[in-house]
């Protein structure tokens, strides 16, 4: 069955940097394209940013763009997201999600992991 | 554009529920419309995608619906449960820009 685990999450401080990551397995992870999404304390989900099968096309929300980059492994089969500069507005849960049938419908949600911007 | 919820629902068990998502701009139909269950503390599961089809291992109590009169997509829950009680979220996408967008989130009660 599909997996989707997260790790690399923590506390940082503003204006630091951090990679968190998902690893995949049960299903053909380089034809799939990659989300992740973000859940603020007691708030509801954003999209943070998707990233295509191949690794070349990627696209970010307004929110996050300049200061995030996401990237694949296909071989270690691997997402990442590098997260730089951060701000305590980037507080959230971070899940990484698959794409399912047609873009925008996602399939599998990972368990997600705890990102925690704080001085 | 902007998908809006109501912020909560509240409805008793075995009743029939219906939650709206309005879209702000372009027509609902330029785009699927999922909708993602999420209860307290777990990840989000797909209950609907594609506007109407209903993922394997969802029950057949769950139904989804667009109307493009009132540009909005719909989540209907028969035969409501406790363990229905949960954030219900719909979600599109910015042909344009390939941006998702979520709704708000709606907190539905069941009591």
């Amino acid at each position: 069955q599909v997996q989707l685990v997260e790790s690399g999450g923590g506390v940082v401080q503003p204006g630091r940097s951090l990679r968190v990551s998902c690893e995949a397995s049960g299903f053909i992870f380089r034809s799939s394209a990659m989300h992740w999404v973000r859940q603020a304390p007691g708030k509801g989900l954003e999209w943070v940013a998707v990233i295509s099968y191949d690794g070349r096309d990627k696209y970010y929300a307004d929110s996050v763009k300049g200061r995030y980059t996401v990237s694949r492994d296909n071989f270690k089969n691997t997402v990442y997201l590098q997260m730089n500069n951060l701000r305590a507005e980037d507080t959230a849960v971070y899940y990484c999600a698959k794409r399912g049938n047609s873009y925008g419908h996602i399939d599998h949600w990972g368990q997600g992991t705890l990102v925690t911007v704080s001085s | 554009f902007i998908l809006t919820q109501p912020h909560s629902v509240l409805e008793s068990p075995g009743k029939t529920v219906t939650i709206s998502c309005t879209r702000s701009s372009g027509n609902i139909d330029y785009n699927y419309v999922q909708w993602y269950q999420q209860r307290p503390g777990s990840a989000p599961i797909t209950v609907i995608y594609e506007n109407t089809q209903r993922p394997s291992g969802v029950p057949d109590r769950f139904s989804g619906s667009i109307d493009v009169s009132s540009n909005s997509a719909s989540l209907t829950i028969s035969g409501l449960g406790t363990e229905d009680e949960a954030d219900y979220y719909c979600q599109s996408y910015d042909s344009s820009t390939l941006h998702v967008v979520f709704g708000g989130g709606t907190k539905l009660t069941v009591l």
